[in-house]
């Protein structure tokens, strides 16, 4: 199975600052990550796939790259609605498999 | 507005038995794969199982191999989860999630409901 190793596991950051969240793959996925976020009590939401497509609806603030084995989320302005915890997800091969988890919380 | 909304989950004792089931509404259910995703309480995601629109095509992770049975009835816009021999382990919020795209991503999720294994 592709293990997914997402870092920082928690960070704590402030309303508009630029947060960086890094995902990493075991193997070559070309560009098969998606991201989520769940925030607590709730079902996760599909953020970014491909890599650095952007899911209808989500805000522009959130931006993807990478390619490969590393991949990268962005968030260049970071909004109280953003406090939440997320999740890539490797879709090249089945067993697809995530990562364990990014929280991001108020600093 | 597309919609998924899962029933079925409960306390059961190790060994038993529950069946999951999503109601599907707001897409034509039979174009789309689905899947269920689990979470542990604290825990992060784990895919469970996928089934393609025709039900032609079935996988599952190996923790739920041959104890986990998928199934949808496209005709009632539904998909289930088969759960027997039932462990400890498998205590977690079940998601039912759509599968778009040919490198599956999931998208909508459900709002869960929670499989509780203890004696």
């Amino acid at each position: 199975d592709i293990q997914m190793t997402q870092s920082p596991s928690s960070l704590s950051a402030s309303v508009g600052d630029r947060v960086t969240i890094t995902c990493r793959a075991s193997q070559r996925i070309t560009a098969s990550l998606n991201w989520y976020q769940q925030k607590p009590g709730k079902a996760p939401e599909l953020l970014m796939y491909a890599a650095s497509s952007l899911q209808s609806g989500v805000p522009p603030r959130f931006s993807g790259s990478g390619s490969g084995t590393d991949f990268t989320l962005t968030i260049s302005s970071l909004q109280p609605e953003d406090f939440a915890t997320y999740y890539c997800q490797q879709s090249y091969i089945i067993p697809w498999t995530f990562g364990q988890g990014t929280k991001v919380e108020l600093k | 507005e597309v919609q998924l909304v899962e029933s079925g989950g409960g306390l059961v004792q190790p060994g038993g038995s529950l069946r999951l089931s999503c109601a599907a509404s707001g897409f034509s259910f039979s174009d789309y794969s689905m899947s269920w995703v689990r979470q542990a309480p604290g825990k992060g995601l784990e895919w469970v199982s996928y089934i393609n629109g025709s039900s032609s095509v079935i996988y599952y992770a190996d923790s739920v191999r041959g104890r986990f049975t998928i199934s949808r009835d496209n005709a009632k816009n539904s998909l289930y989860l088969q759960m027997n021999s039932l462990r400890v382990e498998d205590t977690a919020v079940y998601y039912c999630v759509r599968g778009l795209g040919v490198a599956i991503r999931f998208d909508p999720w459900g709002q869960g409901t929670q499989a509780t294994v203890s004696s």
